[in-house]
């Protein structure tokens, strides 16, 4: 199993770009969430989604998108970059119950 | 609102001395508990986790933990603490319909020094 696997692992953008970061599970996990780590402030929930077709927003949703058409993947879209989203990018998914949660390597972003 | 604290942002410790980071959560039911390990540059390791039964939990490393409700608490132990212990430790709270949602804290930078 490869785990969690994300894709870029560095991406630089301009205001205004938009990219999708990808994120890819095999553990056929039902729940994926993104998150993103800044300095002083910890791991906040931007969304996540329970199985596919059925997502909701977590702490910072503003700015990004995503959807869940299969088990295994949940992409993060920017459809506008701003500078204020530079950070790392997290993915991570687990079972249901709640139980271990796996984390991908991380995405690092910058917007100039 | 659920809410996860850590109030010591940064830790010195000598290598082989006991070690406490502090974590305190905010929830109005029976949290869901967890202490992660992140390297620099790296993802996150879980480390250990509470979900019921018992309030002191072994993880690995040789790390512990010890949930008390009354105090709203989940401080991380480990007695001897080695080197390759320096990392960024965060305390996260599992919250509403089976934990679906996660809330870290800021993090505890632990620096070990010889």
């Amino acid at each position: 199993n490869a785990g969690v696997t994300q894709t870029p692992k560095f991406q630089v953008l301009k205001t205004g770009q938009s990219m999708t970061l990808q994120c890819a599970q095999d553990m056929n996990h039902e729940y994926m969430s993104w998150y993103r780590q800044d300095p002083g402030m910890g791991l906040r929930l931007i969304h996540y989604s329970v199985g596919a077709g059925i997502t909701d927003q977590g702490e910072v949703p503003n700015g990004y998108n995503v959807s869940r058409s299969t088990t295994e993947d949940f992409p993060l879209r920017l459809l506008s970059a701003a500078p204020s989203q530079t950070s790392v990018y997290f993915c991570a998914s687990r079972g249901l119950a709640v139980e271990t949660q796996y984390f991908g390597p991380g995405t690092r972003l910058l917007v100039l | 609102a659920q809410s996860v604290t850590q109030p010591d942002i940064h830790i010195t410790v000598s290598e082989g001395a006991s070690l406490e980071l502090r974590c305190n959560y905010s929830y109005g039911a029976t949290p869901y508990l967890f202490w992660y390990v992140q390297s620099p540059g790296q993802g996150l390791q879980l480390l250990l986790k509470y979900f019921s039964g018992d309030t002191l939990v072994q993880g690995i490393k040789g790390f512990e933990a010890e949930f008390k409700r009354s105090q709203s608490s989940f401080n991380l132990r480990k007695p001897s603490v080695h080197w390759s212990d320096a990392a960024e430790y965060f305390c996260a709270v599992g919250a509403g319909s089976a934990g679906n949602q996660f809330y870290f804290g800021t993090g505890t930078s632990l620096t070990v020094i010889p």
